[in-house]
């Protein structure tokens, strides 16, 4: 089964306006949820991680609000550019079991001009 | 920042035959992942490794193989390829020490298993 679950599984926004990816999450024993871009024809790349003893990791323009009780997370990316259109992957990990890093299926965001 | 190179970059496969995917990194981090790509899915991990000598499945290892022979080199083995095998195949590497490593992706092997 999915452990990771993300959503939507695409997205287009216009440029300038928020981008919000979504994320949720079964295992409690989760301790470490990184978020990956990936361009097209490219390798995956780190973007922005959180830890569950923060609520909220900001970057920039882009920002991971937790929610631990619901096993929620999401991706705000504020004042999106063309630059942004992507897959973004939201992950996760735990300390136990060897630090098996598991993905969702990630989320195609179009950001147009 | 650290290096993965996968080979081949490209592959094509019958079906029943065997499949070697090779991953070398030099920044001699512990951990090496293999995932697969598929649209739909994500990546999906395969085996893992925790240091030379060492493999752990992942969540989906049927059908696959892996070896560490050594820090730097990690191999992902079909034994008999399969067409469900068609897939583009993710070697990654990290640090070790806590669960919040980052993984550097290798740039991936398309594999077509016709």
């Amino acid at each position: 089964q999915q452990q990771v679950r993300q959503s939507p599984q695409s997205l287009t926004v216009w440029e300038g306006e928020t981008a919000i990816l979504n994320c949720s999450y079964e295992d409690s024993t989760f301790d470490y949820f990184p978020w990956y871009w990936q361009f097209p024809r490219e390798s995956p790349a780190l973007l922005i991680a959180i830890r569950p003893v923060s609520n909220k990791k900001e970057d920039g323009r882009f920002t991971i609000f937790f929610n631990k009780r619901e096993k929620k997370l999401s991706l705000h990316i504020t004042d999106s550019q063309p630059g942004d259109s992507a897959t973004y992957f939201c992950a996760a990990s735990a300390g136990t079991g060897g630090y098996k890093v598991v993905f969702g299926s990630g989320t195609r965001l179009l950001v147009s001009p | 920042e650290a290096a993965v190179t996968q080979s081949p970059r490209n592959k094509v496969a019958v079906t029943g035959g065997k499949v070697t995917l090779s991953c070398n990194q030099t920044n001699n981090h512990n951990n090496m992942y293999w995932y697969r790509q598929d649209t739909g899915h994500g990546l999906r991990l395969i085996h893992y490794s925790y240091g030379a000598g060492s493999t752990e499945k992942g969540d989906i290892p049927d059908g696959y193989k892996a070896s560490r022979p050594s820090q730097e080199n990690f191999s992902l083995i079909l034994e008999l390829a399969t067409p469900s095998q068609t897939s583009v195949y993710f070697c990654a590497s990290g640090d070790t020490g806590s669960s919040a490593e980052t993984l550097y992706f290798g740039s991936g092997t398309r594999l077509t298993v016709l």
